[in-house]
């Protein structure tokens, strides 16, 4: 059973352009979490989605940023008219759908780490 | 991989010693804390969870302990080897989210 997989693993876009992370959850996963990393800090959440669904963007920038979790394939974190403040780890994880009265555990990827040029 | 250490709190032992990590938190409302492992260059890895209704728990080489009184939770590692350098990360989920809510984090060095 393969992990969590994010691709690219490394992603160097020039300032204006669309950056596009992709990941696979672990199969049988339902549910996806992104998060932000900037160097020697914590990650910070930015979405929790579900198949075809956003659970919760409260950690999402208002514009520039958007992401998608279809029916079949990766979940899509897109990026536009990337600036360099956007440079960072963008790490994803995954679950099966979270259970009441007990700690559903999320599985983390090796992240893709963004460059803005 | 990534550089860290410079600004995150680091913890400097030797190999054999034990290590404890320490973190705070605010949120009354936590119901499961968390502590993830993340090497320089990987993605965190879950090591240890206890529920809000616990204090201590235990798993293979580390301890969690939970203070709910001065909001302080810590991780034991016993007989700390090399390979458990670091950034060590505590998070916590609320009763009413599913999604963990990291701090910041220290940088367990361990000399060999």
């Amino acid at each position: 059973n393969a992990g969590v997989m994010q691709n690219p693993r490394h992603l160097v876009r020039r300032r204006g352009q669309e950056a596009r992370l992709r990941c696979s959850p672990m199969k049988g996963h339902s549910h996806v979490y992104w998060y932000r990393q900037l160097p020697e800090e914590g990650l910070k959440f930015m979405v929790y989605l579900q198949k075809e669904n956003i659970i919760d963007e409260s950690g999402m920038p208002k514009e520039r940023f958007s992401a998608e979790f279809p029916k079949e394939g990766p979940s899509i974190l897109r990026i536009q008219q990337v600036v360099r403040g956007d440079s960072a780890a963008y790490f994803c994880a995954s679950s099966p759908m979270p259970r009441t009265g007990g700690n559903t555990e999320a599985f983390f990827g090796q992240g893709t780490r963004l460059t803005v040029v | 991989g990534e550089s860290v250490g410079l600004h995150l709190p680091t913890l400097s032992v030797q190999e054999g010693d034990n290590s404890i990590i320490n973190c705070a938190y605010s949120n009354s409302a936590s119901d499961y804390f968390i502590w993830y492992k993340q090497e320089s260059g990987k993605g965190p890895q879950f090591i240890i969870d206890i529920r809000s209704n616990m204090d201590k728990r235990q798993g293979q080489r580390v301890t969690v302990l939970l203070n709910k009184t001065v909001k302080h939770l810590s991780l034991q590692i016993a007989a700390t080897q090399p390979g458990d350098s670091a950034v060590y990360f505590c998070a916590e989920k609320s009763r009413r989210s599913y999604i963990p809510t990291f701090g910041r984090g220290t940088s367990l060095i361990v000399h060999p």
